[in-house]
């Protein structure tokens, strides 16, 4: 059974470009969670799926969007790149509202 | 909204020894509380959780508790090994009906020497 998986694994992009990351749950998962998490720092949650709407979101600008596909796999997007940007971006996925499992991540650097 | 604060930041111990992490939390409707290892170049690995009707939980060398008076909860893992050597991080998540998401502390690093 395959866990939660993100691709791409590493990515370099410049400042103003737009970004798009993408995650596949765990098999019976049907729940996406997106979290930004800056070197040093724990993870800080950007916004939550579930049945392909966005259920709950964290404290970050409507540069960041997501979507959820009907076999539950999503995507993150960020649009007007900032150097601050620059984190590991990992995705977690849930059996509805239980126990988040996380992905590898996504290194995004910003130049 | 919810706070989580994590001590210490840094701990080394011996192979063999016990080490203790600690966290805090601010919103008192928190009811959940996992514990995640993360190696150098992973993703955050659940290693153990406790929800709010429950004092302790054991799973071989790991257990939490739970002080929900106090809002703190703590990992202990026993006769560490180097492999234990990671960053680890606590979160608490309040009642379902406000949501699922995690509010993370900033981790601990610990280093287990041979």
């Amino acid at each position: 059974d395959a866990g939660v998986t993100q691709s791409p694994t590493h990515l370099i992009k410049t400042r103003g470009q737009q970004v798009t990351l993408r995650c596949s749950p765990k098999s019976g998962h049907d729940t996406v969670s997106w979290y930004q998490q800056a070197l040093g720092q724990g993870p800080q949650f950007i916004f939550q799926y579930y049945e392909e709407e966005e259920r709950q979101r964290g404290n970050f600008p409507d540069r960041f969007s997501g979507h959820q596909f009907p076999n539950y796999s999503s995507e993150l997007n960020v649009n007007a790149l900032l150097l601050g940007d620059s984190a590991l971006y990992l995705c977690a996925s849930s059996p509805g509202t239980d126990t988040q499992y996380f992905g590898p991540g996504t290194r995004l650097t910003v130049l | 909204g919810e706070n989580v604060e994590q001590h210490p930041s840094t701990l080394s111990v011996q192979e063999g020894d016990s080490a203790v992490i600690k966290c805090t939390y601010s919103d008192s409707a928190s009811n959940y509380f996992p514990w995640y290892k993360q190696e150098l170049g992973k993703g955050p690995q659940l290693i153990i959780d406790i929800r709010s009707n429950v004092g302790e939980k054991k799973d071989q060398r790991i257990a939490v508790t739970l002080n929900k008076t106090a809002k703190h909860f703590s990992l202990h893992i026993t006769e560490t090994q180097p492999e234990d050597s990671a960053v680890y991080f606590c979160a608490a998540r309040g009642p379902q009906w406000a949501g699922t998401a995690l509010i993370f502390g900033k981790g601990t690093t610990l280093s287990v020497s041979s």
